[in-house]
């Protein structure tokens, strides 16, 4: 079974940047698509972007476009997903998951809080 | 793009049916099928439950059935059961290849 295993929670400057990675445990993730999805305290599930291997282009929902980038490492194993320009408005649990039509497998959720 | 939508919230007693409309634009679902659902308990990651409007993932309930007409799928849960109250999203696939979520839906099993 594909677990996919973000990084821990962090907590961020406005203004600054943040990055969230995203392996899968027990295999390679070089195989799947990969999307990231947030989602801010008490509200629903967003669909930030999404991309195929190897990784080196990326559908962004337009919301985000500008502010977000989806790439990996050379070897594919590890996702990253950074957003720049933060705001308080980004608070959020960050999730990524194996798809693109459809999300069938899902990260734990990373939490980034963005505060003065 | 606005987010596809869903009632708020539905509620039902154990055992009854319950259905959960997913409305949107014809750009919205594009000229696919690919309208899937995912249940998400509180504190927990969402859970894919349909995909293709009415595909089941092979662990999941056959209580959990869906489908879609024009620019409106559904998500019809029956014989509910107290492990059902849980959040739940629709999403499509956009003619645009982009994933678009509903804003989601409480279930309450009274």
């Amino acid at each position: 079974q594909v677990q996919l295993v973000q990084s821990g929670a962090e907590v961020k400057k406005p203004g600054s940047s943040m990055r969230v990675s995203c392996q899968a445990s027990g295999g390679t993730i070089s195989n799947y698509p990969i999307s990231w999805v947030r989602q801010a305290p008490g509200q629903g599930l967003e669909w930030m972007g999404g991309s195929t291997p190897p990784f080196v282009t990326a559908n962004y929902a337009q919301k985000f476009q500008g502010r977000i980038t989806i790439t990996a490492d050379a070897s594919a194993t590890t996702v990253y997903m950074d957003l720049s320009s933060l705001t308080s408005e980004d608070t959020a649990v960050y999730y990524c998951a194996r798809g693109l039509q459809l999300l069938d497998y899902w990260g734990q959720g990373t939490l980034v809080s963005v505060s003065s | 793009q606005s987010a596809l939508a869903q009632p708020p919230s539905v509620s039902g007693s154990p055992g009854q049916s319950i259905s959960i409309s997913c409305s949107g634009t014809s750009g919205d679902f594009g000229n696919y099928d690919f309208v899937s659902w995912y249940q998400q308990h509180p504190g927990k990651a969402p859970k894919l439950i349909l995909y293709d409007v009415a595909k089941r993932p092979s662990d999941f309930s056959s209580r959990f059935s869906g489908s879609k007409s024009g620019n409106t799928a559904s998500l019809t849960i029956s014989g509910l059961q107290a492990e059902d109250e849980a959040y739940y999203y629709c999403a499509s696939y956009t003619s645009g290849s982009t994933l678009l979520f509903g804003g989601g839906t409480k279930l309450t099993v009274l």
